[in-house]
């Protein structure tokens, strides 16, 4: 089974804090994807990375960067937090074929919700 | 724009029947689908799949339908359990790109 994990299930921080939230996954994915789900508003792509050192942003990723090192970890960045950041924020993963068998469907993690105050 | 949407919100059944969760696309040329189910608090659980060249899918308690003359995807749920109580969001996914377009969701209510 493949298994995402993310740092901390609940997350409280300051206006002005620098975030990093982690994701881990185990299963030799090549993709992982930051996504923020808001009530009525489904989940929205914050950054995707195909491979490591390699990102894509998605469809919003003001005030968000990323970090990719190793192939295994996702790493979500807040440079300067904003109470509108406070949100559910998924990691997920998906196999592009290199060595698991590839797929379009992405796992995700249990998920951090973040509340900035 | 393109948009994945649902038509109910809300549904609500008893425990033992059969549930039905609609979602509707916009894009003719999405190919792939999938639909999630979260609890609260958790994150998404992939549930069952399906690619634009079937139009049925079945899993275990679960079969997905695609219409894609109306544009029209359903997950079917036999005999409602109580753990089958979440919110169910469908995604599409248009070409060979990596990004799935999700839907909002739909909170399944299981009475007993």
């Amino acid at each position: 089974d493949v298994k995402v994990t993310q740092s901390s299930r609940y997350l409280v921080k300051r206006t002005g804090e620098k975030v990093f939230l982690e994701c881990v996954q185990d299963m030799d994915h090549e993709n992982m994807f930051w996504y923020r789900q808001d009530p009525g508003l489904g989940l929205r792509l914050i950054y995707f990375s195909y491979d490591v050192k390699m990102k894509e942003k998605g469809d919003i990723p003001e005030g968000y960067s990323v970090s990719r090192e190793k192939k295994e970890r996702f790493s979500l960045i807040l440079e300067s937090a904003s109470t509108n950041q406070t949100s559910m924020y998924l990691c997920a993963s998906r196999s592009r074929g290199r060595v698991a068998p590839s797929t379009d469907t992405q796992y995700f993690g249990p998920g951090t919700r973040l509340t900035v105050l | 724009g393109e948009s994945v949407g649902l038509h109910l919100p809300t549904l609500s059944v008893q425990e033992g029947d059969n549930s039905i969760i609609n979602c509707a696309y916009s894009n003719s040329a999405s190919d792939y689908f999938i639909w999630y189910k979260q609890e609260s608090g958790k994150g998404p659980q992939f549930i069952i799949d399906i690619r634009s060249n079937m139009d049925k899918r079945q899993g275990q308690r679960v079969t997905v339908l695609l219409n894609k003359t109306v544009k029209h995807l359903s997950l079917q749920i036999a005999a409602t359990q109580p753990g089958d109580s979440a919110v169910y969001f469908c995604a599409e996914k248009t070409g060979g790109g990596n990004k799935l377009t999700f839907g909002t969701g739909t909170q399944l209510k299981v009475e007993l």
